[in-house]
């Protein structure tokens, strides 16, 4: 069975920091895999999303990477704002299942 | 014009009552998928939803049933409400199941169901 790990949980940085989240699965076997952001109350917006032959997609401040092999995903935000403070989620495809992780809950500091 | 649009937004009920949450989405899309967020915010799929084809979790009890009436629309009707039934429930869709960049999951708002 799939399962999807985040870390940090939480993770507090200063306005302009650049910053990494992680996202590790356990099943190599996946379709894609999408980083998700969640504002509190609202629903998921779709940031990137990475077919499993691809190895990275950039979106403006935005890049993730894609080790299927090693069952990790990286999302980079440069120069970070208090307007990206979210839940950050990822999420892999396996046949016609989603997985998601638990998410890090990012706050930007002005 | 919202994209993918869930009624209502809030619901509380009562234990052992019948209930239906209802999602329509306007992207032409023909995928669609029930998901259910958990206190601690876990994210879980519940079904997903493709040209007729209804693709069951497993683990989801049969007193959850979804119904489509046509694409656009995807409705989850809960019989016997449970305590255990309180959570955010999320619908979704995309423009296919195909595992493309088709694959892109535009979310509703959620419906917050609350069990008394």
């Amino acid at each position: 069975k799939q399962e999807v790990t985040q870390i940090p949980a939480a993770l507090s940085v200063p306005e302009g920091e650049n910053l990494v989240l992680n996202c590790s699965f356990t099943d190599s076997a996946i379709y894609n895999l999408q980083w998700f952001r969640q504002d509190p109350g609202k629903g998921l917006t779709s940031l990137l999303l990475i077919q499993s032959s691809q190895r990275e997609q950039t979106s403006g401040r935005l890049n993730a990477s894609l080790d299927k092999s090693s069952g990790r995903s990286t999302l980079y935000i440069a120069a970070s704002q208090p307007g990206d403070s979210a839940t950050y989620l990822c999420a892999v495809k396996v046949v016609a299942q989603f997985y998601f992780g638990t998410g890090t809950s990012l706050t930007v500091i002005p | 014009d919202t994209a993918v649009s869930q009624t209502p937004k809030y619901l509380v009920t009562q234990m052992g009552n019948d209930k239906s949450i209802k999602c329509e989405q306007n992207l032409g899309h023909d995928t669609m998928y029930w998901y259910k967020q958990d206190s601690k915010k876990f994210l879980k799929i519940m079904f997903s939803y493709n040209n007729k084809e209804l693709i069951i979790n497993e683990t989801v009890p049969n007193r959850f049933s979804p119904k489509s009436p046509d694409k656009a629309h995807l409705n989850l009707h809960i019989n016997s409400l449970e305590l255990g039934d309180s959570a955010v429930y999320f619908c979704a869709s995309s423009q296919d199941a195909a595992g493309g960049s088709t694959d892109t999951q535009y979310f509703g708002p959620g419906t917050r169901l609350t069990v008394l």
